[in-house]
């Protein structure tokens, strides 16, 4: 299994509606979860950390982690035209160096007028 | 993109030239990165420095050379690089909480593309 994975997409979603995007993690990924936006052409924002089981709420943005079934989610709430990016999700090394995080791939959202 | 800031955002080079991207951080952390990003493959650390100390080398080849004169500045040297070098060159920098054992937030700077010819 790859540390994290992420559905590549695209996930396409109307204006307005919830945007749900997925990760899965390996044990050697620890319990510090990050999720970045990246915009065509731009480098990685970073929106959302979580250390918790549970949920995290940040605006319009929800994280949610479940360390029983090893996956974290980012939820987007009234999803906007301006979500449209790439979104990456990055674990820490279990274990190991607090410098080092695994990325996902990215999945890529767009969200339709 | 004012906090971590990077120089040149776009740089075309040959095989046989030698350049230096230059990456300065605003934030006040003291541990920074590089990163490199290519098409459909996912963020690749390569370096991390801590108070100006290399702390992770991550099996990158010696035709990148970093170095970290303070904890405000990075640079990262580039000589006789390849084709399949040619990326988005990612710095980034966290601030270092010992106290916490969990991993630290990193913010990127705005890259600089790189085409090797």
């Amino acid at each position: 299994q790859k540390e994290v994975e992420q559905n590549s997409g695209p996930l396409s979603v109307p204006e307005g509606a919830i945007a749900s995007l997925n990760c899965t993690y390996s044990d050697r990924v620890s319990q510090s979860f990050f999720w970045y936006r990246q915009y065509s052409g731009k480098s990685p924002e970073l929106i959302m950390s979580t250390y918790s089981n549970g949920d995290k709420e940040d605006g319009r943005f929800t994280a949610q982690l479940n360390k029983a079934s090893q996956y974290v989610s980012l939820l987007i709430r009234d999803s906007q035209p301006s979500d449209s990016a790439t979104y990456l999700c990055a674990g820490g090394n279990s274990g190991g160096s607090n410098y080092k995080l695994t990325f996902g791939k990215g999945t890529l959202l767009t969200v339709n007028p | 993109e004012t906090g971590v800031t990077q120089t040149p955002r776009h740089l075309v080079m040959g095989m046989t030239n030698k350049k230096s991207l230059k990456c300065e951080q605003h934030l006040g952390h003291n541990a920074m990165y590089w990163y490199k990003q290519s098409a459909k493959k996912p963020l690749e650390l390569m370096f991390v420095y801590s108070l100006e100390e290399r702390v992770e080398n991550n099996s990158v080849p010696s035709r990148f050379s970093p170095e970290c004169p303070n904890s405000s500045h990075l640079f990262l040297h580039l000589h006789t690089l390849q084709p399949e070098d040619s990326a988005l060159y990612l710095c980034a920098s966290s601030q270092e909480l010992p106290e916490r054992d969990l991993s630290y937030e990193q913010y990127f700077g705005p890259g600089t593309r790189l085409t090797v010819t």
